[in-house]
């Protein structure tokens, strides 16, 4: 299986931070990389597909991209809305694996 | 407005039969646009992928669950459901349906709110 290792596990922020999430796969996996971001209780929800495309609907703050087999999500002015966990999902190989997420708290 | 929404019993007792339907909204089973995905969640774990249903009936499911599970669609319904034998407590957790657009990247691009199943005595 592709392993995903996401860094930081969990950060502290405040409102209008820059932040940067980190995801590595273990094996080539092209674009196919995609964020999404989940509140407690809540379904995930699609941020980044193809690891820089941004979805429809999501606000032009959050970005991706790719450097070989690292991938960045950076959110460029945190909103109190962002507050959640982040996680990397890879659908390059079955089975597709997610990183263990990363939780965005208040700082 | 696309909608997914997870039905199914909250506990199982271990070694029997987990079943959950998804009841799709919105947006047919049966477009070649996308596919069905099982997705769970054990607690504090993260997301783990338990498999995808194809609208011809083609699966593709996760090798460390394929000799347990079934994936199935009910065209008629507009649902699709999921099948998982002999659970045991490892199984607990939340299970997502949700929708696959596989014109681009394979992204998950719509999901259930989950429904949580406890794997007990």
């Amino acid at each position: 299986d592709i392993q995903m290792t996401q860094s930081p596990s969990s950060l502290s922020a405040s409102v209008g931070d820059r932040v940067t999430i980190t995801c590595r796969a273990s094996q080539n996996i092209g674009n196919y990389l995609n964020w999404y971001h989940q509140k407690p209780g809540k379904a995930p929800k699609l941020l980044i597909y193809a690891a820089s495309s941004l979805q429809s609907g999501v606000p032009s703050r959050f970005s991706g991209s790719r450097s070989g087999t690292d991938f960045t999500l950076t959110i460029s002015s945190l909103q109190p809305e962002d507050f959640a966990t982040y996680s990397c999902q890879q659908s390059h190989t079955t089975p597709w694996t997610f990183g263990q997420g990363t939780k965005v708290e208040v700082k | 407005q696309v909608q997914l929404q997870e039905s199914g019993p909250g506990l199982v007792k271990p070694s029997e039969t987990l079943s959950l339907t998804c009841t799709v909204s919105g947006v047919s089973v049966s477009s070649g646009d996308y596919c069905w995905t099982w997705i769970r969640q054990s607690p504090g774990k993260g997301l783990e992928w338990i498999g995808n249903l194809y609208p011809r009936g083609i699966t593709n499911y996760n090798p460390s669950l394929k000799s347990r599970l079934t994936m199935s669609l009910v065209t008629s319904k507009n649902q699709f459901s999921l099948r998982l034998t002999s659970v045991t407590a490892t199984d607990t957790g939340v299970y997502y349906c949700a929708r696959t657009y596989v014109r681009g990247d394979h992204e998950i691009d719509f999901w259930g709110q989950g429904t949580l199943v406890t794997v007990s005595s």
